[in-house]
């Protein structure tokens, strides 16, 4: 079955030190990968997407993240956290065999910057 | 533009009632998809449409649930009777189809407690 991971419920980091929120997937083929954030009652809003090409993608708000083949991650980072980045995080995986259609997210990480 | 817009933001009912949600997606856009999100199972797809075409509706839960897209401006999302492992935040989103960047644009959803 296809599906995503983010292992961590949550992740807690100071403000002004890196981030990293983890995303590990299986799905067959060549997926989209994608991030989104979701504030407190707020819809999910896109951060960041992998089509092809570099498998480090710039994003929104000075987001980063690093696509790896091998491993099926694609790993949220940050150099510097922020308080405001306080929020959800969803990793999510579109597979060709939906026609890159049908977005399969993970549970989400809720990470936490603190000052 | 406005951005996807959801009603109502906030709905209680009773068990037994009929739940009526709607959604405007983003002009232009060809593709609108209903997901639920609750804590237990996190984001699902119910179904998702193609200028106004229904695709896929896999992903809805039993007969209780119908949607439809009269146009292309307007789809609602319909419970009835509804009970109460129902309540859950409704999202809407949509996305053009060319240039397909994969990115969905969400609503701010419709928040639905069933008693």
């Amino acid at each position: 079955a296809q599906s995503v991971a983010q292992p961590e419920d949550q992740v807690n980091v100071a403000e002004g030190n890196p981030l990293t929120v983890k995303c590990t997937y299986s799905v067959s083929g060549n997926p989209y990968l994608f991030w989104y954030v979701q504030y407190p009652n707020r819809g999910l809003q896109f951060l960041l997407k992998y089509i092809t090409g570099d498998n480090l993608v710039k994003g929104s708000y000075g987001f980063e993240a690093e696509f790896n083949k091998s491993q099926t991650s694609f790993h949220l980072k940050k150099p510097s956290a922020l308080v405001s980045d306080s929020a959800l995080y969803f990793c999510a995986v579109s597979p060709i065999s939906g026609g890159y259609n049908k977005l399969i997210f993970g549970a989400g990480t809720r990470l936490a910057v603190h000052p | 533009d406005a951005g996807v817009i959801q009603s109502p933001r906030h709905e209680v009912t009773e068990m037994g009632q009929e739940v009526t949600l709607r959604c405007k997606p983003i002009s232009g856009h060809d593709y609108l998809f209903w997901y639920r999100q609750t804590m237990m199972r996190g984001l699902e797809l119910l179904i998702y449409f193609n200028n106004n075409v229904p695709i896929d509706d896999s992903g809805m839960p039993e007969d209780r649930f119908s949607a439809k897209m009269p146009n292309a401006s307007f789809s609602t999302l319909k419970i009835q009777p509804s009970e109460p492992r129902d309540s859950a935040v409704y999202f809407c989103a949509s996305r053009r189809d060319r240039p397909n960047t994969g990115e969905l644009f969400f609503g701010e959803g419709s928040r639905l407690t069933v008693l």
